[in-house]
């Protein structure tokens, strides 16, 4: 089954222990992307990622980091996470390109105390 | 980013008709899209048009585009309860070296029974 799979789907954690969220697809897609998403603000995009080895900024980079080592994974670090960074996240792929119909995973919640 | 704005609630009968309205900024931007966001789920793409289109209709879903006005409409005939969701109206915009999608705020459609 085509899918968009991020781990995990649910974390709490303080502030400044560094985390990771993965994120991987099946679908052999060239473009990958995350994006937050916060009440009353819509989904805001954090760093995209053309193909492997390819990544650029989105709207609010602060305090992310990304990595495309190989084409089906595109993890998210927070190295050292804060409180404002407590939001809902998400994965998206597509297959060649942004503006191509984006394939969503189920989200990750995260909480930073 | 681009500016698209969407209210933030909208409630209807059901049975009735839905008609979710988005505007957006950037008149050169390629395909314009809903998706739809059931809770605790990730985004679902509804539906699309192609900015040369004025219109397109699949099954209970009309979208109108008005390129003049830059504004897009999701039209839902004999809405359901299970059309209760986030919908979301976002844009695609082809930029130097990245093609990137820019989504509204999300309109929360209630449908009441």
């Amino acid at each position: 089954e085509a899918q968009v799979t991020q781990n995990p789907r649910y974390l709490i954690t303080v502030t400044g222990k560094k985390l990771t969220v993965t994120c991987s697809q099946n679908m052999n897609h060239e473009y990958m992307s995350w994006y937050r998403q916060d009440p009353g603000l819509g989904l805001r995009q954090i760093y995209y990622s053309m193909n492997v080895e390819v990544t650029d900024k989105g709207d609010v980079p602060e305090g992310y980091k990304v990595s495309r080592k190989e084409k089906r994974n595109f993890p998210l670090i927070l190295e050292s996470p804060s409180p404002n960074q407590t939001s809902l996240y998400f994965c998206a792929s597509s297959l060649k390109g942004g503006n191509q119909p984006q394939h969503f995973g189920d989200g990750t919640r995260l909480s930073i105390l | 980013g681009e500016d698209v704005e969407q209210s933030l609630f909208l409630s209807v009968r059901e049975g009735d008709s839905s008609v979710i309205n988005c505007t957006y900024t950037d008149s050169s931007s390629t395909y314009l899209y809903w998706y739809k966001q059931e809770p605790g789920a990730g985004l679902q793409l509804l539906t699309y048009i192609f900015s040369n289109m004025d219109m397109k209709q699949d099954q209970r879903l009309t979208v109108l585009l008005n390129k003049k006005d830059k504004h897009l409409s999701l039209r839902i005939a004999d809405t359901q309860t299970g059309d209760s969701a986030i919908y979301f109206c976002a844009e695609s915009i082809r930029l130097p070296g990245a093609n990137n999608l820019f989504f509204g705020t999300g309109t929360r459609l209630t449908v009441i029974p």
